[in-house]
This record gives C-alpha cells, structure tokens and sequence, in this order.
C-alpha cells in the first residue's frame, strides 16, 4: 500500500465554521506533513511531524491547528478561516524526514 | 540564497516529440533532488529521485533525469511524450538531512496533437 488518504476531497465552510481535514497513510512512515497550495504555485509547507511530534511550524496562523493521533494519522483542524485560506490542502508522509514524500490527493477547500 | 529555478514557465511539445524539462538548483554541497508531476487538481507523483550514484536515474512513466554537478542542474527527459503527460511538473531540493523540500516554481507541459 504505497497511497496517501485524505478526506474530504472537497470542503466548502464560512468563515465561522470548524472543521478538520484528515490524513492516513499505512506505510510505516515516521515524517507526515500538510501543505498548502494555490492555483498555479508549488506547495508551501506547513508543518512537519516527525514521531508524532510536532518538529516545524512554517508561521501558519493559529486558525490552522495540527494533530498527529497516532503515526498513521494526521489531522488539521479548521476554525474561523478567511476567503485568502481557499486552496488545495495536501497531505504528505515520508519514511524520514528529507526522504522522497508521497503525496495525497489534496483536500479542495473554499471559504465562503 | 538558496534556491530552486525551473526557467520554463510552460513547454508545448508535439505528441511524440522528446522533451527536456530544465532545473537548476543552488546550493553548495549535493542536495536530495527530486521530480513530481501533478494533473489539474490532483496531488503530486513522484516520478523520479536522486540521492547518490549513477547520475542517470531512470523514473516511472518512461521519465529520467540527469544530475549535472558542473551545472547545478537536475534536468528531467522524455524520448516520446503522449497526450497523458500533460501536466504541471515540479522539481525540488532537499539540501540537507536536515532540512525540507524546497519547490521550484513548476513549468506547465502542453501536448499539441
């Protein structure tokens, strides 16, 4: 199994709404990462999790918040988003870190 | 500063022409080099990676690159693309153990029938 799960694949929320976007991968990889992408750009990193912990922040405002539940999962929940939030969310893991990452489908998201 | 350059913002290629997709990286030492491809709103594939060794590295979907160390350059080829590789093509660094992908800005594949 060499896939990258994310759920949803599309989310539409107001900017006073809470949800979270949802990550698995069942690869034993140790590094899983969520980045944010706009129309025509590379990803920009979010953050990092490296053991389950939390190894780098990229200055993402705290209405992003990251969980890492256990090493298969990740979560990024969402709270009083902006319209300039709208993106693709992509999920990624990683044997390590700096090792080649897989990538999830991306979460489709626009703030209302 | 470091950084990643892809100089081709888009490429058109006719269906069964060769293609050369150009990356050039700058960073002192040789970093972990990779290519992804990714289709209109999907996620990203890597196609290719380059860590040691044989400077030809050969990738999914007929792809290969060639890492220059002279030229700071990780260009990726193809002998004969089709229709289906039309995409948005990605090179990135990682310039340390330590350190995470840093992302060139991507070059637009066009296939012309």
């Amino acid at each position: 199994d060499t896939e990258v799960t994310q759920t949803p694949k599309h989310l539409v929320m107001g900017m006073t709404n809470k949800k979270s976007l949802k990550c698995e991968q069942h690869m034993g990889h140790r590094a899983m990462y969520w980045y944010k992408q706009k129309a025509k750009k590379p990803p920009e990193l979010m953050f990092v999790y490296s053991y389950e912990k939390l190894s780098i922040n990229e200055s993402v405002p705290s209405r992003f918040s990251p969980e890492c539940p256990n090493s298969s999962l990740l979560n990024l929940h969402l709270h009083a988003l902006q319209p300039e939030d709208s993106a693709l969310y992509l999920c990624a893991s990683s044997q390590e870190v700096s090792f080649e990452a897989f990538f999830g489908q991306g979460t489709r998201l626009t703030v209302v | 500063a470091q950084s990643v350059t892809q100089p081709d913002i888009h490429i058109t290629v006719s269906e069964g022409a060769s293609l050369e997709l150009r990356c050039n990286y700058s960073y002192g030492a040789t970093p972990y080099l990779f290519w992804y491809v990714q289709s209109p709103g999907q996620g990203l594939q890597l196609l290719l990676k380059y860590f040691s060794g044989d400077t030809l590295v050969q990738g999914i979907k007929g792809f290969e690159a060639e890492f220059k160390r002279s030229q700071s350059s990780f260009n990726l080829r193809k002998p004969s693309v089709h229709w289906s590789d039309a995409a948005e093509y990605f090179c990135a660094v990682v310039p340390d153990s330590n350190y995470q992908l840093i992302w060139g800005a991507g070059t637009k594949l066009i296939i012309k029938p």
